[in-house]
Formats: structure tokens, sequence, C-alpha cells
């Protein structure tokens, strides 16, 4: 089955350094892996998406690397801020069980704290 | 735009009661709503899936007749989790997809439920 999960649990940086979060995933007939960022108590925050046909992906601070030789994206944040504290998951796309939906699979998220 | 909300926020229940959790799309029509668990520190996992007008699809281990899904419009879906026990307290998070060609989910704010 399809799995995806994260190297690191937990990451602590300083404000203004970059930050680097990495996920591995076993499906590689997954073709759309996205970024999410959630806050305590709150619903999961898109960040950043890439498709299998791309092995990288720029947004506003932010830039998701693919590699699918290895099964391997990581998420890499530019000039860190406090406010980026969260906890960081990635996902991947793959058919539900049923084999009619197209259905996320979550890794297991890693606690990133940012210290001023 | 793609906004998704639930209601209610937080509930609290009775062990042995049922509790209705319910999620709107307010600015898009959502043909799929997909509806995840999370207990605390862990990641999100998908519970089941559902199509404006078709019954639910299930994950392997939820069950179907405890978690009721109805899908009845393209704004709207519900979870009620039926006689609910205090290992079912957790944060429900359901999201929504649109009619279009995009993969995106709309995340919702999530449902934090007690049941004592």
């Amino acid at each position: 089955g399809e799995s995806v999960g994260l190297h690191l649990p937990t990451l602590s940086v300083q404000e203004g350094d970059n930050s680097i979060i990495n996920c591995a995933y076993s499906n590689s007939a997954s073709d759309y892996f996205i970024w999410y960022k959630q806050e305590s108590g709150k619903g999961p925050q898109f960040i950043i998406d890439i498709r299998s046909n791309m092995d990288k992906r720029q947004g506003q601070r932010v830039t998701v690397l693919l590699n699918k030789t290895v099964k391997h994206l990581s998420l890499q944040i530019a000039a860190t801020q406090p406010g980026d504290s969260a906890v960081y998951f990635c996902a991947g796309e793959g058919l539900n069980s049923g084999g009619s939906n197209y259905k996320l699979t979550f890794g297991k998220g890693t606690l990133l704290t940012v210290n001023p | 735009g793609a906004v998704v909300s639930q209601h209610p926020s937080w509930v609290i229940c009775k062990s042995g009661t049922s509790v209705k959790i319910e999620c709107r799309s307010l600015d898009f029509q959502a043909t799929t709503m997909f509806w995840y668990r999370q207990f605390p520190k862990q990641s999100l996992m998908l519970m089941a899936t559902s199509n404006e007008g078709s019954k639910a699809t299930y994950e392997q281990g939820v069950e179907k007749d405890k978690f009721l899904i109805n899908h009845a419009s393209l704004t709207l879906s519900t979870l009620t989790v039926t006689s609910a026990h205090p290992e079912d307290s957790s944060f429900y998070i359901c999201s929504a997809r649109g009619t279009g060609a995009s993969y995106e989910q709309y995340f919702g704010p999530g449902t934090r439920l007690t049941v004592t």
C-alpha cells in the first residue's frame, strides 16, 4: 500500500535561517504531492504542490523538490520566520481503497520551531 | 475563494449519544468531500470519501455504521458519529474538491470532538 513518511519529527531553526523538511513516499504511482502547514487546532493549509512530471517548483519563500528515483521530496523554506512555526505534512495522491477516487495519504508530520 | 467551513468548531457529548458535524463549501461546488480524523500529535487519517448523491467510500477499518456520512448537495456533507465513546474523541477535518480539473483539496478548520 501507499505510505508517505518523514525523516525528522522535529526541526528547530533560528529566525532567518533556511529550513529543509524531508519526506519519503512508497507508491511510485503517486503523481501529485502537496505540502501542508498546520497550526495548532486548525486545519491544514496548502503551501505548495508539485506534479510528478516536475522535479522542482518554487513559490514565495518556499521550494519543493521531487526526486522520483529515490521517492523523496523536500520542502525548503527560505529566511524562516517565527510565523512559520507549525507542523508540516507532506501528502501524496493515489487511488482510494475502492479504486473509485483519488485520495491523499499524509506523512507523519514535522514540527518546525523557529527561534527568534 | 475556495473556503470550507465546519460546524461546530468544537463539541462535547456524553458517551452513547450521537453528534453531527457539518462541512460546507462556501464559494464553490464540491463534487467530492473527504473526512479525516486526527489524534493528538498524529497525522491526518482519511476516514471516507463522499461524492455528491452517492454512498460514501470508507477506508479500511472505518465502521460505516458508526460514522454516517451524507453528501446530499454540492455544498454540504455531514458526518454523524453514532453512539460515541471516549475513544472517538478526536479532531475531525473535512476537505472538498471542486468540479474543475484541479487536484487541490480545500480543508476546513476542523471540529474538536470530546466524548465524556
